[in-house]
């Protein structure tokens, strides 16, 4: 069956434009996760979504960057005014229930170079 | 967060079995012991997760220490497409957002 998405792959900007990055999750999955990859820091948590609850934002690395998740299914990320430690590639995964037992499945990421 | 410790890389020829330590002596109760692995330039990839005993799927297998103070994930024959990344995460029932860390890097050659 179909994976989990993200678009675009690859995103170049300019310091100070924002971005959204997309993620469609595995259809029926009721959790969703952002995570972002540099070569400085890793593979590091951003934000949780788990059903209608209240997402766990507290992996933000500041307030220029948010997140929402429309109709349980699709999520957007945005960065405002980016900087040139944005750059990273951005991962999306989703898992069926959300508990820390569950596999997360993740997609390919995108790739943002901020110049 | 309860932390692992992974040798930083691996060698292994193709064909012969892997054999991945994870050290992870302050493991909870409720602590899962999940493994992911990451192929160049593709996003993290499920491999297998136990608690207590040992596990098998399709991908590998997951023996884990009676006081559950170390683990390892065995890939029975590597292949060349196994060379990767290999991230050993604890992870409680209830929580959810992975800590990655620096995972072992393997190395098949041919």
């Amino acid at each position: 069956g179909a994976g989990v998405s993200q678009s675009p792959s690859n995103k170049v900007t300019e310091k100070g434009k924002d971005v959204e990055l997309r993620c469609d999750p595995i259809s029926g999955h009721t959790a969703l996760y952002w995570y972002r990859q540099s070569l400085g820091q890793g593979l590091e948590f951003l934000i949780y979504f788990q059903g209608n609850s209240a997402p766990d934002k507290s992996g933000l690395p500041s307030d220029r960057f948010s997140a929402e998740r429309t109709g349980g299914s699709v999520s957007t990320l945005t960065i405002q005014r980016t900087q040139q430690e944005d750059s990273a590639v951005y991962l999306c995964a989703s898992s069926l229930t959300g508990w820390g037992w569950d596999e997360q499945y993740f997609g390919p990421g995108t790739r943002l170079t901020v110049t | 967060d309860a932390k692992t410790t992974q040798p930083n890389s691996m060698e292994s020829n193709e064909e012969e079995p892997v054999h991945l330590p994870c050290n992870h002596s302050t493991i909870s109760g409720t602590d899962y012991i999940h493994w992911y692995r990451q192929l160049p330039s593709q996003g993290p990839e499920y491999v297998i997760h136990g608690l207590t005993s040992n596990v098998n799927n399709r991908m590998a297998s997951l023996a884990i220490a009676e006081d559950r103070k170390s683990s390892t994930l065995i890939l029975h024959r590597a292949t060349l497409r196994d060379a990767a990344v290999y991230y050993c995460i604890l992870n409680s029932n209830s929580g959810y957002a992975l800590n990655f860390g620096k995972g072992t890097s393997l190395l098949v050659t041919p």
